[in-house]
């Protein structure tokens, strides 16, 4: 069975400075992994993706994620916050079985940018 | 951008009663899905469905609940008989192929029951 851990609740980062929020996975199959933005009031937006090619994805928004499969990781990292960043962000793994794939999300990190 | 449309964003209904929840996937996405979010708690997969017919469906998804692609470009979400416990924001989602390309994802609809 799949799992996602999203190993922080809430991360507070002050404008311009670097974001990280963890994710980690588990799959009994090669995964695909995900990560979407949900703003307050909003659908979830994908932000990008890994689907088995390069490790360093890079999304939108300047946010990028590397996959580690000896860590069994996903992070979410950004070079500087912007203030629209806040937002609630869902690490999601998907994988395969009988052909048919669902997506398992994370509990969601709480972005919170400071100016 | 194509978008997944859902329709209404908001409803309250009275305990018991029957609700549907619309949804327009984008046009040439062949995989479409239900996904729901309780208040404080995780999104949760309902189900999915391919080819006219459920794919995939989670515990969640009892006889309550039913979908169906009624005219090639609506998807619908029927929930029988309402319960307080089904008081949900329910997302629909759809995609090209399944799995590697992602899902696009609705604004979803925010269902009270009261």
């Amino acid at each position: 069975a799949q799992s996602v851990t999203q190993l922080d609740s809430h991360v507070s980062v002050s404008e311009g400075t670097p974001v990280l929020l963890r994710c980690n996975y588990s799959s009994s199959y090669s995964p695909s992994l995900f990560w979407y933005v949900q703003h307050p009031n909003k659908g979830l937006q994908l932000l990008l993706k890994y689907t088995s090619a390069a490790t360093l994805v890079k999304g939108i928004n300047g946010f990028e994620a590397e996959f580690k499969k000896s860590e069994t990781s996903f992070h979410l990292t950004k070079p500087s916050a912007h203030m629209s960043d806040a937002a609630e962000y869902f690490c999601v793994v998907s994988e395969s079985k009988s052909g048919y794939s669902t997506l398992t999300f994370g509990k969601g990190t709480m972005l919170l940018v400071s100016p | 951008e194509p978008e997944v449309t859902q329709t209404p964003s908001h409803q309250v209904t009275q305990m018991g009663q029957e609700v549907i929840l619309r949804c327009v996937p984008i046009s040439n996405h062949l995989y479409f899905y239900w996904y729901r979010q309780i208040l404080g708690q995780k999104v949760e997969f309902l189900v999915s469905f391919y080819n006219n017919e459920i794919s995939e469906k989670s515990e969640i998804f009892d006889d309550q609940f039913s979908v169906e692609r009624p005219d090639g470009s609506n998807f619908t979400l029927k929930i029988r008989s309402t319960k307080l416990e089904d008081s949900a924001m329910y997302f629909c989602a759809s995609s090209e192929a399944d799995r590697y390309y992602g899902y696009t994802f609705g604004s979803g609809t925010r269902l009270t029951v009261v």
